[in-house]
């Protein structure tokens, strides 16, 4: 593994299943972020995490939740899909959690119908 | 309301030079970064701006002026690989970061 890693690729859900997309990084960065993605719009912070054990709510944080067991692991859970969460997925890390660079995963592009 | 602004789209001729504006208005300031966003795939930093003026990186150079709320994105000797969109982003008095939604440019031969 070098950088993050995201997996699913790709995952297309049925409205009201649960779903889960992996983030796993190698570089021992302390802080770590979810992303969504949609056309026309920025990048849109869902969830963030500063430090192993610690998580936060971004701007887009309901019908999401996440969880920090130690630093390399972040993973993002949808309990119940809806469609309106179709969306491309990016996982995050950054050296420093104020101004540091973004390292980004290759994305989890999820389609739920 | 914060907000970052960024032409939808652009294109110019390979060879040839672009600059892709950005204007914020945010909260504070802590920086302001630009990405590259190759279609399907993820974006990648490419500079980061935390005081006026230029910042040169090769064929990219980036300049701000946080007076008026304003950063340009300068790629010089256009080439067919430089089709991306460019993210505009910039850090607030709370660190959080505050995405614009991406120029899209298009290389011509």
């Amino acid at each position: 593994i070098a950088g993050i890693t995201q997996a699913p690729t790709s995952q297309i859900l049925a409205a009201g299943r649960r779903m889960t997309l992996r983030c796993t990084q190698d570089m021992r960065h302390n802080a770590m972020y979810w992303y969504r993605q949609d056309l026309g719009l920025g990048l849109r912070l869902i969830h963030y995490s500063n430090t192993a054990g610690t998580t936060g709510k971004g701007e887009v944080p309901d019908g999401y939740s996440v969880s920090r067991a130690n630093t390399d692991d972040f993973p993002l859970t949808l309990a119940s899909a809806v469609p309106s969460q179709t969306s491309v997925y990016f996982c995050a890390s950054s050296d420093r959690d104020d101004t540091g660079e973004l390292f980004f995963g290759e994305g989890s592009r999820l389609t739920v119908l | 309301g914060q907000n970052i602004d960024q032409p939808t789209e652009m294109t110019a001729t390979e060879g040839a030079i672009v600059q892709i504006n950005c204007t914020y208005q945010t909260s504070g300031f802590n920086g302001l970064f630009w990405y590259q966003q190759h279609a399907g795939e993820a974006p990648t930093f490419l500079s980061y701006n935390v005081l006026d003026g230029l910042e040169e990186k090769g064929r990219f150079s980036s300049f701000l002026s946080r007076s008026k709320g304003y950063s340009y994105l300068l790629l010089k000797e256009l080439q067919m690989k430089d089709s991306a969109s460019y993210l505009c982003a910039v850090t607030d008095s709370n660190y959080q970061l505050i995405w614009g939604a991406g120029t899209k440019l298009i290389i011509k031969p």
